[in-house]
């Protein structure tokens, strides 16, 4: 069990470009959920879904974040432009069925000067 | 919005004394989950607890649940310095998709 990836780790950017984040969530796992980490907010859900289909993107702030889950194996997060106020860590977790326990990858920081 | 609260917002003991940390909650859920996020790495599930259970334990881990307090304590029983962390509960609402909702955490500190 590799656990659930993310990449990159780190990404620094500057304001007004395009940022892509990914994720690999765990073989056989059927949802996947998309978070923001930061001091004044906490963790936040920015969307998820479940068997590939997004079921809730009632957290994703605005236009300008799009997230993507073309397979079982791979969801993308992307930030089009990018403003400074993204800054955070934002989390993928993946688990087996509702409710059932979130297995955590390690973040991207995201970091738009 | 946060649906767990977490109380206090800040603990710090010597090792091998007991930390409790608590979590309000406001609706109904199915379960609720607590977790342990070391510095710079991803939450971590540490134990569930249904709403049909009062109590559960796992290894020095104890957790409570009162649902007509909307209420949970975690336990740490004979703390380490290596359970030095951020814990967070979170909450499976009922009928709200079986997503989970987290409180902004608790940072616990033990002193060697």
């Amino acid at each position: 069990d590799a656990g659930v990836i993310q990449s990159p780790r780190h990404e620094v950017t500057e304001m007004g470009q395009e940022v892509t984040l990914r994720c690999k969530p765990i073989s056989g796992h059927n949802s996947l959920f998309w978070y923001r980490q930061t001091m004044m907010r906490g963790l936040e859900l920015l969307i998820y879904f479940n068997n590939n289909v997004p079921i809730d993107d009632s957290g994703m702030p605005e236009d300008r974040f799009s997230a993507k889950m073309p397979n079982a194996s791979f969801s993308t997060l992307k930030i089009q432009p990018s403003e400074p106020r993204d800054s955070a860590v934002y989390f993928c977790a993946s688990n087996r069925q509702g409710g059932s326990p979130l297995h955590f990858g390690n973040g991207t920081r995201l970091t738009v000067t | 919005s946060q649906q767990g609260e977490e109380d206090p917002q800040a603990l710090s003991i010597q090792e091998g004394e007991n930390a409790t940390m608590n979590c309000s909650y406001k609706t109904s859920i199915n379960n609720l989950q607590w977790y342990r996020q070391n510095s710079g790495r991803g939450l971590v599930h540490l134990i569930l607890i249904r709403s049909n259970e009062r109590e559960k334990h796992s290894g020095r881990l104890r957790v409570t649940l009162d649902t007509s307090k909307k209420s949970s304590s975690l336990l740490i029983t004979a703390s380490r310095a290596a359970d030095t962390a951020s814990y967070f509960c979170a909450t499976d609402e009922a009928g709200a998709n079986s997503k989970l909702t987290f409180g902004k955490g608790i940072t616990l500190s033990v002193r060697p």
